[in-house]
């Protein structure tokens, strides 16, 4: 039961734009529609920030964004601000179980 | 607002044995799936069970399938998670989180402590 890859770090300066990936499988990502996308700041519990590949719960900001290809789905962070600095995950319904997380991302704002 | 509150973490031996509890303060807590995550120290995420809302379905992943048992009391806004012969590296932060659909995880609790040593 191997875990979504998502690159270990990724950095920007204020205002620019970041793009994390998350790669899984014709099992998981590439399977269903079902992707989401956790917000983890040190010593908090996980957010859900964006479900269902794309859509963002009520209150979370406009700059984040959502979208998939194939088995690669993408977080895209618009506006870099201090505060998008944390750890993010990716999840994902499985054919072989209800939930598999990614590797996990941490973003730096420089 | 959903709020999940768990609790029952704590150091143990190996081989031993804890019970956590999930509480939530939700009127509709018996629409709503209940997952069990946990969070090794300095790691990632990982997806340990589930149970339906009517408690009749479940799911473990397979490390802890036969050690582990997830169960609720919806007169009681409670899921419980039943930890048998456990291991050092069952050491990690247990997560209780809400789904009301598939692979979406709303709400989440602030995590109990449950280390294990040799």
């Amino acid at each position: 039961q191997s875990a979504l890859t998502q690159p270990a770090s990724v950095s920007g300066s204020p205002g620019q734009s970041i793009a994390i990936s998350c790669t899984g499988t014709d099992s998981d990502v590439g399977a269903y529609d079902y992707v989401s996308w956790y917000q983890q700041h040190p010593g908090k519990a996980p957010q859900l920030i964006i479900y269902d590949v794309s859509n963002r719960p009520l209150g979370v900001s406009n700059r984040f964004s959502g979208s998939k290809s194939g088995n690669t789905a993408s977080l895209t962070i618009s506006g870099l601000q201090a505060e998008d600095e944390a750890d993010y995950y990716c999840g994902s319904s499985s054919i072989s179980r209800p939930m598999v997380f990614g590797t996990g991302t941490k973003v730096t704002v420089l | 607002e959903v709020q999940l509150v768990e609790s029952g973490g704590g150091l143990v031996q190996f081989g031993g044995s804890l019970r956590l509890s999930c509480a939530a303060s939700v009127f509709t807590f018996n629409n709503y799936w209940i997952n069990w995550v946990r969070q090794a120290p300095g790691k990632g995420l990982e997806w340990v069970a589930n149970i339906s809302p009517d408690g009749s379905r479940n799911d473990y992943m397979d490390s802890v399938r036969g050690r582990f048992t997830i169960s609720r009391d919806n007169t009681k806004n409670s899921v419980y998670l039943q930890m048998n012969s456990l291991r050092v590296d069952d050491t990690a932060v247990y997560y209780c989180a809400t789904a009301v659909s598939p692979g979406k995880l709303d709400y989440w609790g602030q995590g109990t402590l449950v280390t294990v040593s040799s």
